[in-house]
């Protein structure tokens, strides 16, 4: 059982946006900085979104990032079918003395 | 470019030890804080260890406390993880990953190395 909370899957069409939520408590979402990742099959994960809304460079600006109180999201929008792959949030957990991530959501773009 | 190679992977024997590497490169490693992170086969992701860039501060996940120690070799650019007592839930890929900042995010990961923990 993860700390942070994914949805195991989302799915939507080519062109149109997802969000993916990531729920978790005061002591990570809500008083630390939350980052994005993207694991595309057979592959390491790699950075989308830091600081809960900044994009590294070479990220383009169809993956976004926001926070709100214990809860934050990934979207992205205009979806390519490349965009198929595992997303996972992470942040510190201040109670916990470590990193923690969300299980996981699966991104299928139909 | 960054990059980041782990190796020592492979089969151990429940309760057996191993030991591995991440050879660093295209940054200055004595200034980053580093980590390793696994994944068992089809799971999700699981932090196992953080080491400040001075090896001042670490942090380890309770479910290898006591087990494994982190450890990094500045002059060679290097980081380890001496796993010990291992078991079956240790099987994983290993993934070595770089700290943009201090107990933060993940900005730079190796292609991992795969341990296995079976009799």
């Amino acid at each position: 059982q993860s700390v942070l909370t994914q949805p195991p899957s989302v799915s939507a069409a080519p062109g149109q946006k997802v969000t993916i939520s990531c729920s978790g408590s005061s002591s990570n979402i809500e008083n630390n900085y939350v980052s994005w990742y993207q694991q595309l099959p057979g592959t390491a994960p790699k950075l989308l979104i830091y600081d809960d809304n900044k994009r590294p460079s070479g990220i383009p600006d169809r993956f976004s990032g926001s926070k709100s109180g214990t809860s934050a999201t990934l979207g992205i929008t205009g979806l390519q079918t490349g965009d198929e792959a595992d997303y996972y949030c992470g942040t510190w957990d201040s109670s916990l003395s470590g990193v923690v991530f969300g299980g996981g959501t699966k991104l299928t773009v139909l | 470019e960054v990059q980041l190679v782990e190796s020592g992977g492979g089969l151990v024997k429940p309760g057996g030890s191993l030991r591995l590497s991440c050879a660093a490169s295209g940054f200055t490693f004595s200034s980053h804080s580093m980590n390793w992170v696994r994944q068992a086969p089809g799971k999700g992701l699981e932090w196992v260890s953080s080491i400040s860039s001075s090896s001042a501060y670490i942090y380890y996940a309770d479910s290898v406390k006591g087990r494994f120690t982190i450890s990094r070799d500045n002059a060679k650019s290097s980081l380890y993880l001496q796993m010990n007592s291992l078991r079956s839930e240790d099987t994983a890929v290993y993934y070595c990953a770089k700290f943009g900042v201090w107990l933060s995010w993940f900005d730079s990961w190796g292609q991992g190395t795969l341990v296995t923990v079976s009799s």
